[in-house]
């Protein structure tokens, strides 16, 4: 069983950098992508970027600028940067696994809450 | 504004069936597969369906899917008080070369 959980500070301050790790366990990083997801509270999903297993990666154009994903695939993770924070990043952030030609997300790490404040 | 269209809210009465729609373009659900996703208050997104149509195992058979065109529904027969969430539909977009999510319609079971 595919297992995703996020890790990271619940609190950042505002114009700092966001870090958050996702650690899969269950199955192997090769042959998927894989994604963060956000979701501002009481809003809808948005999509953030995702990562594969050979390190590329690809972002939603709006926040290209501020966002860097990395993955880290001998230790079974993947990490999201997100830079000069303001409140309107405050967010529950989710990992999930990503497939590639049928574009779902199948697998969700439980969230985890990041609040942007001083 | 979502790029994927979705109703706000959607009701219906128990036993009854509901259909939620999903609106997009050409770039998106006119070319690419779209996915559902069902999310109860304080909980993970699950996926209901993917690939316009198929189900993942453990999603009974009164959920199904379809695509038309630009446009995807999401069909729900025998409606429970337990369904009553919000649902998402997904898809990437060719062009803007992003995954887009509508802005997900809320299901009452009245």
């Amino acid at each position: 069983q595919v297992q995703l959980q996020e890790s990271g500070p619940g609190l950042v301050k505002p114009s700092e950098t966001l870090s958050l790790t996702c650690r899969v366990s269950g199955d192997s990083m090769r042959n998927y992508h894989w994604s963060w997801i956000r979701q501002p509270p009481g809003k809808g999903l948005e999509w953030i970027g995702y990562i594969g297993y050979t390190g590329i990666a690809a972002y939603k154009p709006s926040l290209k600028s501020r966002v860097t994903i990395s993955i880290d695939s001998s230790n079974n993770q993947f990490s999201l940067k997100l830079s000069s924070v303001t409140a309107a990043d405050t967010a529950v952030f989710y990992c999930a696994r990503h497939h590639f030609w049928s574009g779902h997300h199948d697998y969700w790490g439980p969230g985890t809450l990041v609040t942007v404040s001083s | 504004q979502s790029v994927l269209t979705q109703p706000p809210s959607v009701s219906a009465a128990p036993g009854q069936k509901v259909t939620i729609s999903c609106s997009g373009s050409s770039s998106n659900i006119g070319d690419n597969h779209v996915s559902w996703y069902q999310q109860f208050p304080g909980t993970v997104p699950k996926l209901l369906i993917y690939d316009n149509n198929k189900r993942p195992s453990g999603i009974p058979d009164r959920f199904s899917g379809s695509r038309s065109g630009t446009s995807a529904t999401l069909d729900i027969t025998g409606l429970q008080t337990g369904d009553e969430a919000d649902y998402y539909c997904g898809a990437w977009d060719s062009s803007l070369r992003e995954v887009l999510f509508g802005g997900g319609t809320k299901l009452t079971v009245l």
